[in-house]
């Protein structure tokens, strides 16, 4: 059963801290992409990555970090630097990387994440 | 600076009507405009897709209309039904960028049975 899980669904943290939001995926996708949704705002991406190794900053990068040491996987950690870190994050994936496709993203269910 | 400007921001409808949700783009490079429809607590679901090279696209009872001189596409959803009730996002991109996405803000659909 092919997809993407993201873990936890829903995340507490005291402000200050750092934390890591885990996605991975099964279905052989070589970009993965990251999502924050906020009411009446859309999703804005926060990094991106198309190959093993390698990722870029989206629009809202700030206060966040990633990594991509395997294919499958893409976490991303929400820093104590982000000044508004509570939203619901998205994780997706798509055949994508360094082919120019036109390529469908397929989302996960989400971490929803406060800060108390 | 939004790249894609979707509206309306929330919709209302009686079952059976025909909801339209209307987005529009500056930049002439996007070449793929999808479409994701979005339930509570969910993560976004590709509904629809087309390419800059047709008019119009028709998949079930969902309808995307395409005007490139106008640089306007829109959604329409046929008898529609209370099932349908959802968040839809309309996005673009283009090949050059890597299948980065730029979504729109989202339009809240609501059918009434």
């Amino acid at each position: 059963d092919g997809g993407i899980t993201q873990s936890p669904k829903y995340l507490f943290r005291k402000e200050g801290q750092n934390v890591t939001l885990s996605c991975e995926q099964n279905l052989n996708h070589d970009a993965m992409y990251w999502y924050r949704q906020d009411p009446g705002q859309g999703l804005r991406l926060i990094y991106y990555s198309q190959i093993v190794n390698d990722f870029q900053k989206g629009d809202i990068a700030e206060g966040y970090s990633v990594s991509r040491e395997k294919k499958e996987s893409f976490p991303l950690t929400v820093t104590s630097a982000q000044k508004n870190p509570t939203a619901f994050y998205l994780c997706a994936s798509s055949k994508g990387g360094r082919v120019r496709s036109y390529n469908e993203q397929f989302f996960g269910p989400g971490t929803r994440l406060t800060v108390l | 600076q939004q790249q894609v400007k979707q509206s309306p921001q929330s919709l209302i409808v009686q079952k059976g009507g025909i909801p339209i949700i209307n987005c529009a783009y500056e930049n002439t490079a996007f070449d793929y405009f999808p479409w994701y429809q979005q339930f509570p607590g969910k993560g976004p679901a590709l509904l629809i897709a087309i390419r800059p090279d047709v008019s119009e696209k028709k998949e079930g009872r969902f309808t995307i209309s395409f005007n490139k001189s106008a640089k306007q596409f829109s959604l329409h959803i046929m008898d529609s039904q209370p099932g349908d009730s959802a968040t839809y996002f309309c996005a673009a991109s283009m090949v050059y960028t890597g299948n980065q996405f730029y979504f729109g803000t989202g339009t809240s659909l609501t059918v009434i049975p």
